[in-house]
């Protein structure tokens, strides 16, 4: 039971340089999301999407996209990446069925910028 | 919009002693979900509690308990015989009842375990 999966769990990029993060799950969830954690800031909500072919976005969106092709699969892209994106970056996912079913959170990606 | 206010970035307990976090949160809506999710050094975010505003009785959950005053709005854990493994951080979080499942979470309390 793989759960809610993310690669690479480490990444260096420099300035202005491109990348995607991979997000996937297994469960059958339609809700997905993506937050980044910075110190003392919690976990902040970039992009959500309640199902295939729907995003939206959350607290702070700016510099990220997103896509929802599949039910499984919710990747965060930085289009050019800056040193204030350095933070880890966690990917959630959770059942629609029951209201106050938790999120299924992956392990985390640390992404460093330079 | 919801705001979700841990006032303790640092507790500290002794083993098998009892602590309590403190969260506060601000919301207009009557329909809600309160969690206290745990964050090790492993970085992965573990679910310990979670509370339906509409419900009176307070969660429980073995040794972790919360006390959910919803007037006050405040959700407060309380950690009974703590042990090494306790050590963390936590995290409160708060969900609309309706639309989108994404949380707002607080900055956090990292518990420190006392042998």
């Amino acid at each position: 039971n793989a759960g809610v999966t993310q690669t690479p769990k480490f990444q260096v990029l420099k300035t202005g340089q491109s990348m995607t993060l991979q997000c996937a799950q297994d469960m059958n969830h339609e809700y997905m999301s993506w937050y980044r954690q910075d110190p003392g800031m919690g976990l902040r909500l970039i992009h959500y999407s309640v199902g295939a072919g729907i995003t939206d976005q959350g607290e702070v969106p700016n510099g990220y996209n997103v896509s929802r092709s599949t039910t499984e699969d919710f990747p965060l892209r930085l289009l050019s990446a800056a040193p204030s994106q350095t933070s880890v970056y966690f990917c959630a996912s959770s059942s629609p069925g029951l209201k106050n079913s938790p999120l299924h959170f992956g392990n985390g990606t640390r992404l460093t910028v330079t | 919009a919801q705001t979700v206010t841990q006032s303790q970035p640092e507790m500290s307990v002794q083993e098998a002693e009892t602590v309590t976090l403190s969260c506060t949160y601000d919301t207009s809506e009557s329909d809600y979900y309160l969690f206290w999710y745990k964050q090790p050094p492993s970085r992965q975010m573990i679910l310990v509690i979670r509370q339906e505003a509409y419900k009176q009785q307070n969660a429980t959950e073995n040794r972790f308990s919360v006390n959910f005053q919803k007037a006050a709005k405040s959700f407060s854990l309380k950690i009974s015989d703590s042990q090494l493994g306790d050590a963390a951080m936590y995290f409160c979080a708060y969900n609309v009842g309706t639309g989108r499942r994404a949380l707002t979470f607080g900055s956090g309390t990292r518990l420190q375990v006392q042998p």
